[in-house]
C-alpha cells in the first residue's frame, strides 16, 4: 500500500524568507505527483504536478517541486513566501490506480 | 466557472439516521470521486465511480455506506445508520475520463458532517 509522508505539521516563517516543504511517499512503481494548498475557508486546489520528463516542475504563485526518484520525494519550494502563502498544504500521490494518497498536511503561516 | 458542487455544505444528523451527501462534478468530467476527512487526519480516498459505475470502492466501510453515480444527477454518498464517528468532513473530485489531464482531480468544498 501506498503512503505519504509530511514531515512538518506547523511551520511559521516571515514574509520574504524560503520555503521547503518536504513530502515522502512510499510506492514501488510508477507515481503521480501532487500538491494541492488550502486557504482558510476555501477548498483544496491543485498547485502542481509530476506525471513524467523534467523532475522539476513550477506550479501557480511562483511554487516548484522537485521529484527525486532515488530519496522518494517530492519537495514543495518558493524562494519568497507572502502573508497570502498562509494555507494548509498536501502533498498527494496516485501509483497503480487513480486514487490520491494524501499525507497528513502542513500548516503553513507566514507573519508580516 | 462552474467548478465542482456539493450539498449540503453541512448536515447535522442524529445517530440512526441516514445522511445523502451529494456531489455534482466540473463540467465535462466524467469521474467521480469521494474523499473522507476525519478529525487531525488527512483525507482518505473512499471511492472512485464513472456514470452508473463503480471503479473502486477499496476505501468504502464494508457497511452502511454506499455510493452512486447516476446517468443523470449528481453522484450521491449514502451513510446509513449514522453514528458519531461518522462526523468528518466528506470531499468529492472529479477528473476527465481520459487524455493527460485524466489524473487530474479538482475538489469541491465538502460537506461536513456532524452526528449528534
Amino acid at each position: 500500500a501506498q503512503s505519504v509522508s509530511q514531515h512538518n505539521h506547523h511551520v511559521i516563517l516571515s514574509e520574504a524568507a524560503s520555503l521547503e516543504l518536504g513530502c515522502n511517499y512510499s510506492y514501488g512503481g510508477t507515481v503521480n505527483l501532487f500538491w494541492y494548498v488550502q486557504y482558510p475557508g476555501q477548498h483544496l486546489q491543485l498547485l502542481l504536478k509530476y506525471f513524467s520528463g523534467d523532475p522539476l516542475v513550477k506550479g501557480i504563485k511562483g511554487f516548484e517541486a522537485e521529484f527525486i526518484k532515488s530519496k522518494f520525494s517530492f519537495n514543495l519550494r518558493k524562494p519568497s513566501v507572502q502573508w497570502s502563502d498562509t494555507a494548509e498544504y498536501f502533498c498527494a500521490v496516485t501509483g497503480g490506480g487513480n486514487k490520491l494518497t494524501f499525507g497528513t498536511g502542513t500548516q503553513l503561516k507566514v507573519e508580516l | 466557472n462552474a467548478g465542482v458542487m456539493q450539498n449540503p455544505r453541512h448536515l447535522v444528523r442524529r445517530r440512526g439516521q441516514e445522511a445523502r451527501l451529494r456531489c455534482s462534478p466540473m463540467k465535462g468530467h466524467s469521474h467521480v470521486y469521494w474523499y473522507r476527512q476525519l478529525p487531525e487526519e488527512g483525507l482518505k480516498f473512499m471511492v472512485y465511480l464513472q456514470k452508473e459505475n463503480i471503479i473502486d470502492e477499496s476505501g468504502m466501510p464494508k457497511e452502511r455506506f454506499s455510493a452512486e453515480f447516476p446517468k443523470e444527477g449528481p453522484s450521491i454518498l449514502r451513510i446509513q445508520q449514522v453514528v458519531r464517528g461518522d462526523s468528518a468532513a466528506y470531499f468529492c473530485a472529479s477528473s476527465l475520463g481520459s487524455g493527460s489531464r485524466f489524473y487530474e482531480q479538482y475538489f469541491g468544498p465538502g460537506t461536513r458532517l456532524t452526528v449528534t
